[in-house]
This record gives structure tokens, sequence and C-alpha cells, in this order.
């Protein structure tokens, strides 16, 4: 069974703290995604990854970087966080060619 | 960043009803995907349309790729009470998806 597994379900972090979210999937896929899902404005892309140590910005990669080192492992790091990165983080991963993303449960990242 | 028009944005219905969902943009897209999200989950891929005018269906889903490849639109059949939660809708443009805004369907038993 295809599994995407994100580290935690729900965080709270102070303002200005460092943020890792980490995600991994046992796939065997090449691209993993991040997204951050807000209500009324649906998934957006932050940052995806095509291979190991490949990253591409998505729509939305300010104050946000992201981590490949294995092929089965994906970060989103928040290197300051503000109180409008308060989101759910959806990770997914898609092999390659491949139209379906699957998803991971959700981070819900408050930020005080 | 560009993002998909999907409506109704919410809606309740009673169980037993059909219902429908649309999605639209001012681009066109190669492939639509919809995804279903349920309570504290994340999305999984109901269907996927590859081709202008595709109707595909996945049980009591039916959805099409509109002819002007800038929409689509799902239909629920006899809805039930799994059928909770929120649909979204993606377009695919170049390397990525863009993703709807969402419908969050409640059916009321």
């Amino acid at each position: 069974d295809v599994k995407v597994t994100q580290s935690s379900r729900y965080l709270v972090k102070r303002t200005g703290e460092k943020v890792f979210l980490e995600c991994v999937q046992d796939m065997d896929h090449e691209n993993m995604f991040w997204y951050r899902q807000d209500p009324g404005l649906g998934l957006r892309l932050i940052y995806f990854s095509y291979d190991v140590k490949m990253k591409e910005k998505g729509d939305i990669p300010e104050g946000y970087s992201v981590s490949r080192e294995k092929k089965e492992r994906f970060s989103l790091i928040l290197e300051s966080a503000s109180t409008n990165q308060t989101s759910m983080y959806l990770c997914a991963s898609s092999s390659q060619g491949a139209h379906e993303q699957y998803f991971g449960p959700g981070t819900r990242l408050t930020v005080t | 960043g560009q993002q998909l028009n999907q409506s109704p944005q919410s809606m309740f219905i009673q169980e037993g009803e059909d219902v429908s969902m649309n999605c639209t943009s001012s681009s066109i897209f190669n492939t639509w995907l919809w995804y279903k999200q349920d309570p504290g989950e994340g999305p999984v891929l109901l269907i996927a349309l590859y081709k202008a005018g595709e109707l595909t269906s996945n049980g009591r889903l039916t959805a099409q790729f509109g002819i002007t490849r800038k929409d689509s639109f799902l239909n629920i059949s006899a809805s039930i009470p799994s059928d909770v939660g929120i649909y979204f809708c993606a377009g695919q443009v170049s390397y990525k998806y863009i993703f709807g805004t969402g419908t969050r369907l409640k059916v009321l038993a």
C-alpha cells in the first residue's frame, strides 16, 4: 500500500523559530511536493523536487526552503516562522510521468 | 499564483440527492484531476481526465473534461453520508498542477 507520512500531525511554534517539517514516502517516487492549504484558497504549491538534491520553486516559496538529501525524504524548512505561516501543510509524491499525487495526512502548524 | 475557481464553495444536501460541482479557469489545461479530502486526511485521487470532451465514471462519480479545456465538472449521484469532505479539482500546466479552491460537501442524513 502506498504511503506518505509526515512527521507531525500538529505543531505549535513561536514566531522567529526555525521549523522543520519532514515527509517520507515508501513508493520510490521521483517527485515530491510541499503544499499549504488555507480555507478558500485551496492547495498552493510551495516547492517541489523531481530528484535527489533537485528542487524547484512553486507558486509561494517566499519564507520557505526545502531539502532532499535522500529519495524518500523531502523536508520543508521555515527559517524564521511567522504568524502568516500558520496553515495546514501537505506533502505529496508521484512517480515520474504519472499524474496521480499521493498525499500525506498533513501537518497543522500554528505559529504564535 | 494561478488558481482555479471552484463552485459552489460549500453545499448541504440531503442523502440520496445528486450533487454537481465545477471548476473553471482562464487557462487551458492538458489534464484534469478530481480529488477528495476526508476530514483530517490528505486528498485522494478520484478521477483523472486526459482529453477534451472526455467523460469518465468511477462508481457514483462522473467527471467531464470541458471541450474548451478550461473547465471540468464532477457529479455525484445518490449521495451518502460518507461523501462528506472537500472536493478539489486540479489542472495540469507544464510540470505542475494548479489546485482549485475546493467545494466542501456536507450530507444530511
